[in-house]
């Protein structure tokens, strides 16, 4: 298995841009998570979807956010527009109750946002 | 109130020592998983080791164990025999079973130093 696959690793943007983050989860896996990672508030739970279908969107930090997932293999996360105080790893994460106890939570390798 | 506190930013450690990373947390929920992530600086989340509220036994996994003091609401990560390659930030991470919540809640993080 290939694992969590985000893209892009590294994106660079000007104030103002649109930003496009992209996830595809493990095959199987019904639980997608979109984490937010910056020095001053850690890691943070920005949405999940259970079943292609958003749970818990309180994270998100305010409308200028936005996230889709529109089949079981494809997310995304949206920033429109983007603030520098958007830089930050974002994380994407998936996860299954089949795999066990511990869910299988398994992360991908994170895109770092620049926003200058 | 922080769900899940590490009091110890930062540790330096003689390589081949065991080393234990502190980790309480606050739940009122019975039903709830302990987890250790490691972050290397190349950036990506690594899944360490599971702990359940009723697991009767500490986990294991290999050089990892977890210390899990249930009253005390302590899951404190021991990694035996450290490698250089511990070098990392170690997150404490739990996923509650009440109401719903799917997501983890990280700790703000433990960086953790082998000194040769």
């Amino acid at each position: 298995d290939a694992g969590v696959i985000q893209s892009p690793r590294h994106e660079v943007t000007e104030m103002g841009q649109e930003v496009t983050l992209r996830c595809k989860p493990i095959s199987g896996h019904d639980y997608l998570f979109w984490y937010r990672q910056t020095m001053m508030r850690g890691l943070e739970l920005l949405i999940y979807f259970n079943n292609n279908v958003p749970i818990d969107d309180s994270g998100m930090p305010e409308d200028r956010f936005s996230a889709k997932m529109p089949n079981a293999s494809f997310s995304t996360l949206k920033i429109q527009p983007s603030e520098p105080r958007d830089s930050a790893v974002y994380f994407c994460a998936s996860s299954s109750y089949l795999i066990g106890p511990n869910y299988g939570y398994t992360f991908g390798s994170g895109t770092r946002l620049t926003v200058v | 109130a922080q769900k899940i506190t590490q009091t110890q930013p930062g540790m330096f450690v003689q390589e081949k020592e065991a080393v234990t990373l502190d980790c309480t947390y606050d739940t009122s929920d019975q039903s709830y998983g302990l987890f250790w992530y490691k972050q290397p600086s190349s950036g990506e989340m690594i899944f360490l080791i599971y702990q359940g509220s009723y697991d009767e036994q500490n986990a294991t996994e290999g050089r990892y164990s977890l210390n899990f003091q249930k009253a005390r609401k302590s899951a404190n990560l021991v990694i035996s025999a450290s490698q250089l390659g511990d070098s990392a930030m170690y997150f404490c991470a739990m996923r509650e079973e009440g109401g719903g919540a799917d997501g983890l809640t990280f700790g703000k993080g433990t960086h953790l130093i082998i000194q040769p």
